[in-house]
């Protein structure tokens, strides 16, 4: 299986901050590398698809970047409803794996 | 609106079976796969497998493979995750997902079914 790693698994940040979450693969995947937000309480959404497509209805405060085995969501200026836990997910070679997530608090 | 829509929480014993179900509604039934995501309590997110409605076609997450069946009946536009013998580790939330595509994000998502597994 391929293994994806998240940093940092947490991280504190306040309103208006730029942030950056970073996602290994253990092997290279191609650009399929999607990012979800859950909320707590509440079923995972997808943010970005393929590395760097914003899903509809996304806020364009969101986005990502990378390729092979390196990946990057950065949200910038976060807002109150961006404290979330973020997954960074490979679906390039089932079983499609998620990171182990990173949790944005206040 | 595109939804998938799951059924209620169940609350189980060692050894009894269970089907939940997800029933997909405002699109195409048998034109996107349905997959199902485990979520252990406190945990992050596991794939267990995947069925395009439209052939039956079939895959697993070599983690869940003989433990589960998933499964579907597109005449009703429903996705089943069934076990036959629960044990406690089943314990989750069990989120069913649609995925336009094998490499495709997972881009709709039901709300989830808590299943608790206590003697």
């Amino acid at each position: 299986d391929i293994q994806m790693t998240q940093s940092p698994s947490s991280l504190s940040a306040s309103v208006g901050d730029r942030v950056t979450i970073t996602c290994r693969a253990s092997q290279s995947i191609n650009r399929y590398l999607n990012w979800y937000q859950q909320r707590p309480g509440k079923a995972p959404k997808l943010l970005i698809y393929t590395t760097s497509s914003l899903q509809s209805g996304v806020p364009s405060r969101f986005s990502g970047s990378g390729s092979g085995t390196y990946f990057t969501l950065t949200i910038t200026s976060l807002q109150p409803e961006d404290f979330a836990t973020y997954y960074c997910q490979q679906t390039y070679t089932s079983p499609w794996t998620f990171g182990q997530g990173t949790k944005v608090e206040i | 609106e595109v939804q998938l829509v799951q059924s209620g929480a169940e609350v189980k014993k060692p050894g009894e079976s269970l089907r939940i179900s997800c029933e997909g509604s405002g699109y195409e039934f048998t034109h996107f796969w349905i997959g199902w995501v485990r979520q252990m309590p406190g945990k992050g997110l596991e794939w267990m497998g995947i069925i395009y409605p439209g052939d039956s076609d079939t895959r697993y997450s070599p983690s869940f493979q003989g433990q589960v069946t998933v499964s579907a009946d597109k005449s009703i536009k429903t996705a089943y995750l069934q076990w036959n013998s629960l044990k406690a580790s089943d314990t989750a939330m069990y989120y069913c997902v649609r995925q336009p595509g094998p490499r495709d994000g997972f881009d709709v998502w039901g709300q989830g079914t808590l299943v608790t597994v206590s003697s």
